[in-house]
């Protein structure tokens, strides 16, 4: 069975410092991963993706993910967060073959202080 | 943007009423999803379709029905709305060129009272 566990509800960061927000992971097989962002009131954009390649992973506004096997897992990073970060961000992983269906964590809302 | 709209974007609904949401896509993707967002569950997989008239069950689909009957429009629909269908409404679809990528239209906010 898929799943995903996303460690923190709330995250705070000041401007400038680096943000990590942490994803575990279940998988019988090799997973797909995806990391989608919603900002207040908005719909869902897709941040960066791992699908076995890389397993260091890049995705738009300087942020990135790493896959790692070993434990389970597939933190989101960004070196210096932006105020314009600040959002609901969701660990995604994908199953069912040819369906393409998503399970989601249940999010980790990121607070950017000034 | 992946040519996904959704109609209504809100709606207010009595108990016991019927609440029909549409989905409209414009790229002619064969997969078509419909997921409702609530505060601490994350998305949800309510049913999701592989064709025109081709529809299977996602993980919270007691009380929903939905039809696909064009490719550019899959449909939603609650019986006798209900208030634990308060909720946000996602439809998506699956891009397939290259690995899969999913993508989410705007959403739809439902209340129900």
């Amino acid at each position: 069975a898929q799943s995903v566990t996303q460690l923190d509800s709330h995250v705070s960061v000041s401007e400038g410092t680096p943000v990590l927000l942490r994803c575990n992971y279940s998988s019988s097989y090799s997973p797909s991963l995806f990391w989608y962002v919603q900002h207040p009131n908005k719909g869902l954009q897709l941040l960066l993706k791992y699908t076995s390649a890389a397993t260091l992973v890049k995705g738009i506004n300087g942020f990135e993910a790493e896959f790692k096997k070993s434990e389970t897992s597939f933190h989101l990073t960004k070196p210096s967060a932006h105020m314009s970060d600040a959002a609901e961000y969701f660990c995604v992983v994908m199953y069912g073959g040819a369906t393409n269906k998503l399970i989601f964590g249940t999010g980790t809302l990121l607070a950017v202080q000034p | 943007d992946a040519g996904i709209t959704q109609s209504p974007r809100h709606k207010v609904t009595e108990t016991g009423t019927p609440v029909t949401l549409r989905c409209h896509q414009t790229e002619n993707h064969r997969y078509m999803y419909w997921y409702r967002q609530d505060p601490g569950h994350g998305l949800r997989l309510i049913h999701y379709s592989y064709g025109v008239k081709d529809t299977d069950k996602g993980e919270v689909s007691d009380g929903y029905s939905v039809s696909r009957s064009k490719t550019e429009d899959f449909l939603l629909t609650l019986e006798s709305a209900t208030s634990s269908q308060t909720s946000v409404y996602f439809c998506a679809i699956t891009r397939t060129s290259g690995s899969p990528e999913q993508y989410f239209g705007p959403g739809t906010r439902l209340t129900v009272t």
